[in-house]
């Protein structure tokens, strides 16, 4: 078992750019949550599925952030266009389960965005 | 709705000496409550929840939490730290019943001085 896979870890871009964060789940779990992790904000839930359909999206912050799971094993985060309060570290998360009583979440390493 | 509040985002310590990092929570239900670690770069992973039964719970490390339904409280200690317990530690709720997933809390860094 790999674990979650994120990528790209580090993404350093202008101010504009398109940015598209990568997200591999563990096999066999059906829910994938997406969280941005800040200093003043700490962990927020910006999304997640449920066998790779979105059901709560209320955690996004604003119409340029897009999220997609085309299949079970992968899932993108984008946004578009990208401002410098977006830098951040983006995390992934997988579980078999919403609320974790029986396992729990299995996280990625991240990616660390930095928009200047 | 659930939430989470840690009431100190950054706690120093000496190594060998005892820590508690406090988790206080709001919820109109029944709740598991979860204290996650976070070592630095990378994800999080479980230390430990509290689901039912005996209200102290042991977790991976040497950490230990107790659950206190009247203070609304999951406090985490251990009662002497390492240099590897450097890390930020988040308190998480979710409700028993229901649709909602994890609440984290804001997370509190934990620095073990030598």
């Amino acid at each position: 078992d790999a674990g979650v896979i994120q990528s790209p870890r580090h993404e350093v871009t202008e101010m504009g750019q398109e940015v598209t964060l990568r997200c591999k789940p563990i096999s066999g779990h059906d829910y994938l949550f997406w969280y941005r992790q800040t200093m003043m904000r700490g962990l927020e839930l910006l999304i997640y599925f449920n066998n790779n359909v979105p059901i709560d999206d209320s955690g996004m912050p604003e119409d340029r952030f897009s999220a997609k799971m085309p299949n079970a094993s992968f899932s993108t985060l984008k946004i578009q266009p990208s401002e410098p309060r977006d830098s951040a570290v983006y995390f992934c998360a997988s579980s078999p389960y919403l609320r974790g009583r029986d396992s729990p979440l299995h996280f990625g390493n991240g990616t660390r965005l930095t928009v200047t | 709705a659930q939430s989470v509040t840690q009431l100190d985002s950054q706690v120093p310590v000496f190594e060998e000496a005892p820590v508690e990092l406090r988790c206080n929570y709001s919820s109109s239900v029944s709740v598991y409550l979860f204290w996650y670690v976070q070592y630095p770069n990378q994800g999080l992973q479980l230390l430990l929840k509290y689901l039912s039964g005996s209200t102290l719970v042991k977790g991976i490390n040497g950490f230990e939490a107790e659950f206190n339904k009247s203070q609304t409280s999951f406090h985490l200690r251990k009662p002497s730290v390492h240099i590897s317990d450097t890390a930020e530690y988040f308190c998480a709720v979710s409700e028993r019943v229901g649709n909602t997933p994890l609440v984290f809390g804001k997370g509190t860094r934990l620095s073990v001085i030598a």
